[in-house]
């Protein structure tokens, strides 16, 4: 079993669909987790971090699950502009920092 | 603000060359990460560095690739020999404090092997 798993996708929604995704990971040591978006041959952006208590930011909304092991990612309202590769990451801590990337879920936003 | 910056944006050299890849941090992070990213294999974390000193190179794939970083503004990701096999993007990242901070990427290295 992969360390952080992504459904891949591609998801294709109509623009102003909802539209959620979620990573898993396997360790229950984890500590950081994060959510970035990637376009297409450009650099990973930090989209945003994920707090033990849910966070918002505009029309993105993050969890986490610490009893299922997951993270999610809601987007409402979607626009063309969201169409990207989400990637999810996680941090465990040990003897030093372990970070792992998801293989990232391919979104399409459709107009 | 200037982000994080790597040289050389494309690099075409044939198999058994010496490549080196450069990368300059955002200035004041103290953490450094290299990664490679394909489309079978996704993005691989490398190696990473924390107040210039290597902290995890677990993912450095063999003994042809080695990272330095002398001081806390630069760091280098060499390949010697190259391989076809080495063709990738590869990025260059830095966070105020390790893993648990957000990273910020360069543009990345593309880099291709004949």
């Amino acid at each position: 079993r992969k360390e952080v798993e992504q459904d891949p996708g591609p998801f294709n929604v109509p623009e102003g669909a909802t539209v959620a995704f979620n990573c898993t990971y396997s360790n229950s040591a984890s500590q950081s987790f994060f959510w970035y978006r990637q376009d297409c041959r450009k650099e990973p952006k930090l989209l945003m971090s994920v707090y033990s208590s849910g966070n918002e930011d505009g029309r993105f909304t993050a969890q986490l699950n610490r009893a299922s092991q997951y993270i999610s990612l809601l987007i409402r309202d979607s626009k063309l502009s969201d169409s990207a590769t989400y990637l999810c990451v996680v941090t465990l801590y040990s003897s030093a920092s372990k970070i792992i990337f998801g293989s990232g879920t391919r979104l399409s936003i459709r107009p | 603000d200037a982000g994080v910056i790597q040289s050389p944006r494309h690099e075409v050299t044939e198999m058994g060359q010496e490549v080196t890849l450069r990368c300059k941090p955002i200035s004041g992070h103290n953490s450094l990460f290299w990664y490679r990213q394909t489309m079978m294999r996704g993005l691989e974390l490398l190696i990473y560095f924390n107040n210039n000193v290597p902290i995890d190179d677990s993912g450095m794939p063999e003994d042809r690739f080695s990272a330095k970083m002398p001081n806390a503004s630069f760091s280098t990701l060499k390949i010697q020999p190259s391989e076809p096999r080495d063709s990738a993007v590869y990025f260059c990242a830095s966070s105020f404090q390790g893993g648990n901070q957000p990273q910020h990427f360069g543009d990345g290295t593309r880099l291709s092997i004949l």
